[in-house]
């Protein structure tokens, strides 16, 4: 089936210091893939997307890449900000149709910490 | 444009009643995904609603249920509610015609804190 695998947690940072979450997926065809970011309180936002290899996501500063020979999106941002403190799903859809109408399969998440 | 709305925002309910929870989605998507999270599971899929038909559903049991209305708003409702059900509720809303394309993009709604004493 499909899995998505996220690095392990929590990650605490520095204000300007530079992010990398990982990101590994395993899935049959060429799925979709996506960054949600959760703050506190509150429900998932789209980050950023891919849907096909060599793709490159960006929003925000933050940026990902869709490496189909490595099966990876790692999220990437150059400087982190106080405000960027939340916690980061990987996903992605299969885009096979039929069982996989609507499924987002999601990482376990990261939970990231930024001080000033 | 409006995003995704759920209501309630929170609920506390006891053993063994049940409840409904309702979702708007986005003018113009005609789907409705609903997902459970969990500190202990994460984020898992419960079903997706298409046009008033349920297109796919998760590994839960038939306690759970949805429907979706014309209008593409879609209510899920929990029978027999048990401790474990509590948990943040999200639905998430998307065109759900993936055409030639094969990609669709679900936008979330900012969920409902279930509270099962």
């Amino acid at each position: 089936g499909n899995s998505v695998t996220q690095m392990e947690g929590p990650v605490t940072l520095s204000e300007e210091a530079f992010l990398t979450i990982n990101c590994t997926y395993t899935a049959t065809g060429y799925p979709s893939l996506f960054w949600y970011v959760q703050y506190p309180g509150e429900g998932l936002q789209l980050l950023l997307k891919a849907t096909k290899a060599d793709d490159k996501g960006s929003n925000k500063g933050f940026e990902a890449t869709y490496r189909k020979e490595t099966t990876s999106f790692h999220l990437e941002k150059g400087s982190v900000q106080v405000s960027d403190s939340a916690v980061y799903f990987c996903a992605l859809e299969p885009n096979a149709g039929g069982t996989s109408y609507g499924k987002l399969t999601f990482g376990q998440g990261t939970i990231l910490t930024v001080h000033p | 444009k409006a995003g995704v709305t759920q209501t309630p925002r929170y609920l506390i309910k006891t053993r063994g009643q049940q409840v409904t929870l309702s979702c708007s989605p986005i003018s113009g998507h005609r789907s409705v995904s609903w997902y459970q999270q969990t500190p202990g599971q994460g984020l898992q899929f419960l079903f997706e609603y298409f046009s008033e038909t349920q297109r796919n559903k998760g590994n839960f049991p038939g306690r759970f249920s949805g429907r979706q209305f014309s209008n593409s708003r879609s209510e899920m409702n929990v029978s027999t509610l048990e401790l474990g059900d509590s948990a943040l509720y999200l639905c998430a809303s998307s065109l759900g015609d993936w055409g030639l394309t094969f990609t669709d993009t679900q936008y979330f709604g900012p969920g409902t804190r279930l509270t099962v004493l």
